[in-house]
């Protein structure tokens, strides 16, 4: 079966870092992209950034580009997501997701909230 | 960036009953590059239908999506008790750069 699992939320203050990672199993985890999609407190999905299976291309929303970097260990099956100069509206719940067309697995999620 | 619309908001529905949600796009989605996602409170959410309307592996047959070029349906013919949850529709003709729509709450009446 197909598993993605996030780690990494919690307390972080603003202008600070956290970062997330996503460990995958079930699947050739190389052969595909990644994304990261969140969901702010009472709002709807937002998808924050992607990587190629190789790793050699990210893309990045605007909200974000410029502060988060996303990266890739395929020998470890694991996304990560480095999230820095973190502010108040990027608090949600991140989610990882298989793919970067219509997601076909899901994480259940894992909050980060940016407060002092 | 494509802006997706959906309606209503929330439906109120009994088991048994269709629900029939709808999503509209502010362009033209090419290709029918139109999902439609499941989400309960506390889990993953899970992908129904991709391509407007082809199900997703496991998906049950009472979930069935239609349209193209900017209206799209998502359709489930008789509720069961585990169907109440918000659907999302999510566009990926621009993939990754991928959106979605605000979603639809489908509650017990």
């Amino acid at each position: 079966d197909v598993q993605v699992l996030e780690s990494g939320g919690g307390l972080a203050q603003p202008g600070g870092s956290l970062r997330l990672a996503c460990g995958a199993s079930g699947f050739i985890f190389s052969s595909y992209a990644m994304s990261w999609v969140r969901q702010a407190p009472g709002k709807g999905l937002e998808w924050v950034s992607s990587i190629t299976g190789s790793g050699d291309t990210t893309y990045y929303a605007d909200s974000v580009k410029g502060r988060f970097t996303i990266s890739r260990d395929n020998a470890k099956n694991t996304q990560y997501l480095q999230m820095n100069s973190l502010r108040a509206e990027d608090t949600a719940v991140y989610y990882c997701a298989k793919g970067w067309g219509a997601y076909e697995y899901w994480g259940q999620g894992t909050l980060v909230t940016v407060s002092s | 960036e494509i802006v997706l619309t959906q309606s209503p908001g929330t439906l109120s529905l009994s088991p048994g009953e269709r629900a029939t949600l709808s999503c509209r796009a502010s362009q033209s989605v090419s290709s029918r590059y139109l999902a439609w996602h499941q989400h309960k409170p506390g889990q993953a959410p899970r992908l129904l239908i991709y391509g407007a309307s082809k199900r997703a592996t496991g998906i049950p047959d009472r979930f069935s999506g239609s349209g193209s070029g900017t209206d799209f349906t998502l359709t489930i013919s008789r509720l069961e008790p585990e169907d109440f949850a918000v659907y999302y529709c999510q566009q990926y003709d621009i993939s990754p750069r991928n959106t979605f729509g605000g979603g639809t709450k489908v509650e017990i009446k």
